[in-house]
């Protein structure tokens, strides 16, 4: 079982359109989590944290489930500028050493 | 202030051949970690290095190698190119290593092995 799980996607939708990702990760002592957004041959760019009271900026609104080992995004009016892969990262942060574990990304197209 | 740089944009070698990248972090940022992505995948990790000290390693061979110097930029080395080495390197930077710490990602190098 890979340690973050996406929805495999693409997601197509229409302008104006909430969309919902999900994401699921295995390790039960992940103590942080993010989604970060990649536009295509670019670099990942933090979007949000992701916490368990859950927390909203502007249309995006994330929410972590830590029994259940689940984070959400969800987007709210989609705009054209949203199109990206949207990729779901858990840090593990254990020892002396905090790497980022992505998972595979979930494509969004929002079309006219 | 300048964000995370990386060092060639692109970059092609032939098979066998050595490869060495660079990246320079935020001002003020003492962690440097390294990424491997390749097409339709996330960003795999590499390595990771707070004040010159490697903190992590991920799942790669020893063909992979890296280092810190004083001024915390950082050099990631391929020797023995693979094919499969043709990915997108990614090179992120962070004010320490905790947890919660937010990394923040350079434009990457594009590596093609032929």
């Amino acid at each position: 079982r890979k340690e973050v799980e996406q929805d495999p996607g693409p997601f197509n939708v229409p302008e104006g359109a909430t969309v919902a990702f999900n994401c699921t990760y295995s390790n039960s002592a992940s103590q942080s989590f993010f989604w970060y957004r990649q536009d295509c041959r670019k670099e990942p760019k933090l979007l949000m944290s992701v916490y368990s009271s859950g927390n909203e900026d502007g249309r995006f609104t994330a929410q972590l489930n830590r029994a259940s080992q689940y984070i959400s995004l969800l987007i709210r009016d989609s705009k054209l500028s949203d199109s990206a892969t949207y990729l779901c990262v858990v840090n593990n942060y254990g020892g002396s050493q905090g790497n980022l574990i992505f998972g595979k990304g979930t494509k969004l197209s929002v079309k006219p | 202030d300048a964000g995370v740089t990386q060092s060639p944009t692109h970059l092609i070698k032939t098979r066998g051949q050595q490869v060495t990248l660079r990246c320079s972090p935020i001002s003020g940022h003492k962690s440097v970690s390294w990424y491997q992505q390749v097409l339709g995948q996330g960003p795999q990790f590499i390595f990771q290095y707070y004040e010159k000290e490697e903190r992590g390693r991920g799942n790669f061979p020893d063909r992979f190698s890296a280092r810190q110097f004083p001024n915390y930029s950082s050099e990631l080395n391929v020797n023995a190119l693979l094919l499969g080495d043709s990915a997108l390197y990614l090179c992120a930077s962070s004010l320490a290593v905790k947890s919660g710490e937010t990394q923040y990602f350079g434009p990457g190098t594009r590596l093609l092995v032929l």
